[in-house]
């Protein structure tokens, strides 16, 4: 079964430190995967996204690591600040029968910036 | 730059009543999805449709059914709304056909804002 793991389910520090969240996952056929940001009752917002040969993305403060090997992804937010608080979601796809990529969500790590 | 839009935001129904849900994907896509997010729950996948045909399926309960217009967007129909049915229902677009071509390395999907459907 495709199954995506997050860790820690939440997570609270203080404003301007770094922080680290864990995704693992047993999805297969591997396709892609995406690190979201979702706002209480909002979409998700892509953070970024990594196929198989990308072990390294960064967008802004943001950085996701890729290791297709052991099926695990990282995401670093550095020197954080209020407005990243929110829920963080890794989503990992495969290449469905149609041609959709189907996606298998975690369950997300609630991360608390206190000022 | 334009983002999904879904209609309405907000909807209260009751029990055994009939729901529409509408998308409108980013202008020049041509993929749409359908998910839906119970209370504390993760997304769940239902249906996706690639240039107004069905693409895949998943979860999506027999009650429901859903299309998706040659203007590219796309409705969810809901009939005979149960309790468990209240949920937060996002869509999501793609330009797949931009990938199938090359000139994407992959297909993103971007969500809209969701539908959040109450049932009483």
């Amino acid at each position: 079964k495709n199954q995506v793991e997050q860790s820690p389910q939440s997570l609270i520090i203080l404003e301007g430190k770094n922080c680290t969240l864990q995704c693992n996952y047993t999805v297969s056929p591997f396709s892609n995967l995406r690190w979201y940001k979702q706002d209480t009752g909002r979409g998700p917002v892509s953070l970024t996204i990594m196929t198989f040969s990308e072990n390294t993305k960064s967008n802004g403060r943001y950085t996701a690591t890729l290791d297709a090997d052991t099926k695990q992804s990282s995401l670093h937010i550095t020197a954080s600040q209020l407005s990243d608080s929110a829920s963080y979601i890794c989503v990992v796809s495969f290449y469905a029968s149609g041609g959709s990529y189907i996606p298998t969500f975690g369950r997300g790590t609630s991360l608390i910036v206190h000022p | 730059a334009a983002g999904v839009i879904q209609s309405p935001r907000h909807l209260i129904k009751e029990k055994r009543e009939t729901a529409t849900l509408k998308c409108y994907p980013i202008p020049r896509h041509d993929t749409v999805y359908w998910y839906q997010q119970g209370p504390g729950q993760d997304p769940q996948f239902l249906i996706s449709f690639y240039e107004k045909m069905q693409s895949d399926k998943g979860s999506i309960p027999d009650r429901f059914s859903a299309q998706q217009f040659s203007d590219y967007h796309s409705e969810l129909n809901m009939s005979s709304l149960e309790l468990g049915d209240s949920a937060l229902y996002f869509c999501a677009s793609s330009s797949r056909g931009l990938f199938l071509a090359g000139g994407s390395h992959t297909d993103t999907q971007y969500f809209g804002p969701g539908t959040r459907l109450t049932v009483l």
